[in-house]
C-alpha cells in the first residue's frame, strides 16, 4: 500500500524552465508535506515544506502548490538550473505518528 | 539549523563482521531517531525508529538481531549491523527530528557499506 504516490519518475528539463512534480497521498490524517532534494551519496535534504493551512509556499525558486480536497501536492522549481539536478523525494507526516512515509522519488536532469 | 552527523560516510568489512554506525545530533536534543535503508535508484525505506531510553521499534521485515540499534543519550543513536552479509550492502541514513523546529527531520549524510 503506498501512501504518497510521486510521478513522474523521471523528469529532464532545459535550463531555465519550469520543472513539476506531483505527489498525491491518502491519509488524510497527514498534516504535513516536506519534499527532500538527494545528490548521489548524500542524504536526503529538507529544501521546502508546507502544512495543509495554506495553498501555496514559496521559497526563492521552489514552489509547493497544495490541493487538499484532491489531496495532492506539487513542486515547482522556475528557471531550472543545472545545480537542481538530484532526486526530489515528497513526503508526509502526521502528529499521531513520528514516521514520515516516502514518495518512491523523482530524478531529475536539468540540460544546460 | 539543525545538524545530523551520521559516521562513517563509507565502510567495507568482511562477511561474518560486524559495523557500528553512528548517528548524532549536534545542536539539538532527538529523543526520537530513525534509520533508513536505501537501494540504488529507489526511495528511502524505514528500518526502525530509535526511541532515547527504550527499545526501537522496528518495521516489518526488519530482523531486530541483525540491525541493534541503541540510543543511550538524547544526541546519540547507533545501528549496529551484525554478522554482516554481501546482501546486507546499502546506503544507511539515520534521521532526527527536532521537536522544536515542529516537525523539522534532519538527516545524516548516510552511509555507504560494502561487504564483502
Amino acid at each position: 500500500q503506498q501512501q504518497v504516490k510521486q510521478s513522474p519518475q523521471s523528469l529532464i528539463v532545459q535550463k531555465g524552465g519550469i520543472s513539476i512534480i506531483n505527489c498525491a497521498y491518502e491519509n488524510t490524517a497527514f498534516d504535513y508535506f516536506p519534499w527532500y532534494q538527494q545528490f548521489p551519496g548524500k542524504g536526503p535534504a529538507l529544501l521546502i515544506a508546507i502544512r495543509p493551512d495554506v495553498s501555496e509556499k514559496k521559497e526563492g525558486r521552489f514552489t509547493i502548490s497544495f490541493n487538499k480536497s484532491a489531496k495532492q501536492f506539487s513542486l515547482h522549481i522556475m528557471d531550472s538550473q543545472p545545480g537542481d539536478s538530484a532526486t526530489y523525494f515528497c513526503a508526509a507526516s502526521s502528529r499521531g505518528d513520528d514516521k514520515i512515509i516516502f514518495g518512491k522519488g523523482t530524478r531529475l536532469h536539468i540540460l544546460p | 539549523g539543525a545538524v545530523v552527523s551520521q559516521h562513517p560516510s563509507r565502510v567495507i568489512c568482511k562477511s561474518g563482521t560486524s559495523v557500528k554506525i553512528e548517528c548524532r545530533s549536534l545542536d539539538f536534543q532527538a529523543t526520537t531517531m530513525f534509520w533508513y535503508r536505501q537501494f540504488p535508484k529507489q526511495s528511502l525505506m524505514l528500518m526502525a525508529t530509535s526511541n532515547e531510553g527504550s527499545k526501537a521499534t522496528y518495521e516489518q521485515g526488519v530482523e531486530k538481531d541483525k540491525f541493534l540499534i541503541n540510543h543511550a543519550s538524547l544526541t546519540l543513536s547507533t545501528l549496529t549491523v551484525t554478522s554482516a552479509h554481501p546482501e546486507d550492502s546499502s546506503f544507511y541514513i539515520c534521521s532526527a527530528e527536532d521537536a522544536a523546529a515542529n516537525y523539522g527531520y534532519t538527516f545524516g549524510s548516510g552511509t555507504r557499506l560494502t561487504v564483502v
